[in-house]
C-alpha cells in the first residue's frame, strides 16, 4: 500500500490564484481531512469527510472547497490564494471517523505552499 | 472551540536521558493519540490510548491515559539522536457528529551533542 499520498509536493502562488491539492489514499478508508499546519500553533481542521459525496467544514474552511466523488480521493481547492494561505497542508484519512480502534489518522507527507 | 495544552513546548536533552511532555484538554476525550513529525514530513502515530487509566508502550515510548479524561502523557526512555522531532499529541471525542481531532501545539524535542 502507498497510504497517503499528496502531490505536489511544494508549490508557489501569486495572490489570487486558484489551485487544487490532490490528495489520494489505497487503504479503502471512509474518513479523510485536510489540515493545515502553521508554526506554534499545530494542526488545524481545514475540511474533512465522511464518505464519498458528504464533506464539512472544520475549524478554518474559509478560502478553501473540497469535494469527495470517490472513497479514493479528497482534492483541496483554494478559490483566490491568499499570502494568508501560506502553510504547509496535511491529508489524513482513517477507517472511521469514530474514536476507538480503527480510528486512527494516518498522515499524507504535506504540501508546502507558499502565496506571493 | 476545544482546546488543547501542550507542554513542554520544547525541549533540550542530552542523549540517554528520558524524556517527559503531557497534554491537557478543557473537555473530556475518548482517545488520545500521539505522533511524530519529523522535518519535512507528515504525522506519524505513534501510540494510541482508548480507556482512561490506561497505560501502553512502544518500545521505549509510554503514554498514559489520564483518568479524568482531560489528560494524556507521554514518556520517552533513554532517548537516541533519531528521537529529535516534534511531538503532537491529540484528542478526539467518539460521539456522533464530533469526530474531529483536535491537535496540541507540539512539543520540538532536540538533543545536545
Amino acid at each position: 500500500n502507498a497510504g497517503v499520498t499528496q502531490t505536489p509536493k511544494f508549490q508557489v502562488l501569486k495572490t489570487g490564484q486558484s489551485m487544487t491539492l490532490q490528495c489520494a489514499q489505497d487503504m479503502n478508508h471512509e474518513y479523510m481531512s485536510w489540515y493545515r499546519q502553521d508554526p506554534g500553533m499545530g494542526l488545524r481542521l481545514i475540511h474533512y469527510s465522511v464518505g464519498a459525496g458528504i464533506t464539512d467544514q472544520g475549524e478554518v474552511p474559509n478560502g478553501y472547497n473540497v469535494s469527495r466523488s470517490t472513497t479514493e480521493d479528497f482534492p483541496l481547492r483554494l478559490l483566490s490564494a491568499a499570502p494568508s494561505q501560506t502553510s504547509v497542508y496535511f491529508c489524513a484519512s482513517s477507517y472511521s471517523p469514530y474514536g476507538g480502534l480503527g480510528n486512527e489518522q494516518f498522515f499524507g507527507p504535506g504540501t508546502r505552499l507558499t502565496v506571493l | 472551540g476545544q482546546q488543547l495544552n501542550q507542554s513542554p513546548q520544547s525541549m533540550f536533552i542530552q542523549e540517554g536521558e528520558d524524556v517527559s511532555m503531557n497534554c491537557t484538554s478543557s473537555s473530556i476525550f475518548n482517545t488520545w493519540l500521539w505522533y511524530k513529525q519529523d522535518p519535512g514530513e507528515g504525522p506519524v502515530l505513534l501510540i494510541a490510548l482508548y480507556k482512561a487509566g490506561e497505560l501502553t508502550s512502544n518500545g521505549r515510548l509510554t503514554a498514559q491515559f489520564g483518568i479524568t479524561r482531560k489528560d494524556s502523557f507521554l514518556n520517552i526512555s533513554a532517548s537516541i539522536p533519531s528521537d529529535v522531532g516534534i511531538y503532537f499529541c491529540a484528542g478526539q471525542s467518539s460521539n456522533f457528529g464530533n469526530e474531529k481531532l483536535t491537535f496540541g501545539t507540539g512539543t520540538r524535542l532536540t538533543i545536545i551533542p
